[in-house]
């Protein structure tokens, strides 16, 4: 079945990097997302790579995909206070029209 | 463009009454999402559309729940009655294509 697996929770120092890691089953999902919710508000749309990449970088965001595990991360390098929020990594499988969501990853900045 | 709007950002009701959730998606938009989200189950889609016809309507938790879009730019999700149990956050999305989905603030309901 369709399913998007994170680990729930990363604590972080400020100015380090956070590697927020996520595993989906559906391999023929076209795009892969990242999305940011911070306290209160709505999901925002982060990053997104096509199926056909291994990487996208976009300023301190980095993407990896890796197909044949079905392993999808996003890296924060030099994590600030402001990241601090869920984020959910989501799949779009091929088989239907709608977005899969993992359960969130709350990242904790601390100095 | 203001994004997708939802209203109102907060309802509390008492158990029983009928709630009315708004939204405006984002104009040209040909996809709209109805989520809702709790702590327990996460974020759950409940209903989408497509140019104003809904196409999956299987997360929708029982009859009490109706959705409906009479045109491109209105969408509402009902409740009636509502219960304690549907206490949660609401949120509305729209898209251009499937891809690429653009989320409203939510809808904080309380049912007392």
């Amino acid at each position: 079945g369709e399913d998007v697996e994170q680990s729930l929770f990363l604590s972080v120092r400020e100015g380090d990097s956070s590697v927020i890691n996520c595993t989906y089953t559906d391999s023929s999902s076209t795009y892969l997302y990242w999305y940011k919710q911070e306290p209160g508000a709505g999901l925002q749309l982060l990053t997104y790579i096509f199926s056909n990449m291994d990487m996208k970088q976009d300023q301190r965001l980095t993407v990896l995909l890796n197909k044949k595990d079905k392993h999808l991360s996003l890296r924060i390098a030099d994590t600030q206070t402001g990241d601090s929020a869920i984020y959910f990594c989501a799949e779009t499988p091929r088989s239907g029209n709608k977005l899969i969501f993992g359960a969130g990853t709350r990242l904790a900045v601390h100095p | 463009d203001a994004g997708v709007i939802q209203s109102p950002r907060h309802e509390v009701t008492e158990m029983g009454q009928e709630v009315t959730l708004r939204c405006k998606p984002i104009s040209g938009h040909d996809y709209l999402f109805w989520y809702r989200q709790t702590m327990m189950r996460g974020l759950e889609l409940l209903i989408y559309f497509n140019n104003n016809v809904p196409i999956d309507d299987s997360g929708m938790p029982e009859d009490r729940f109706s959705a409906k879009m009479p045109n491109a730019s209105f969408s509402t999700l009902k409740i009636q009655p509502s219960e304690p149990r549907d206490s949660a956050v609401y949120f509305c999305a729209s898209s251009l294509g499937r891809e690429k989905l653009f989320f409203g603030s939510g809808t904080q309901l309380s049912v007392l």
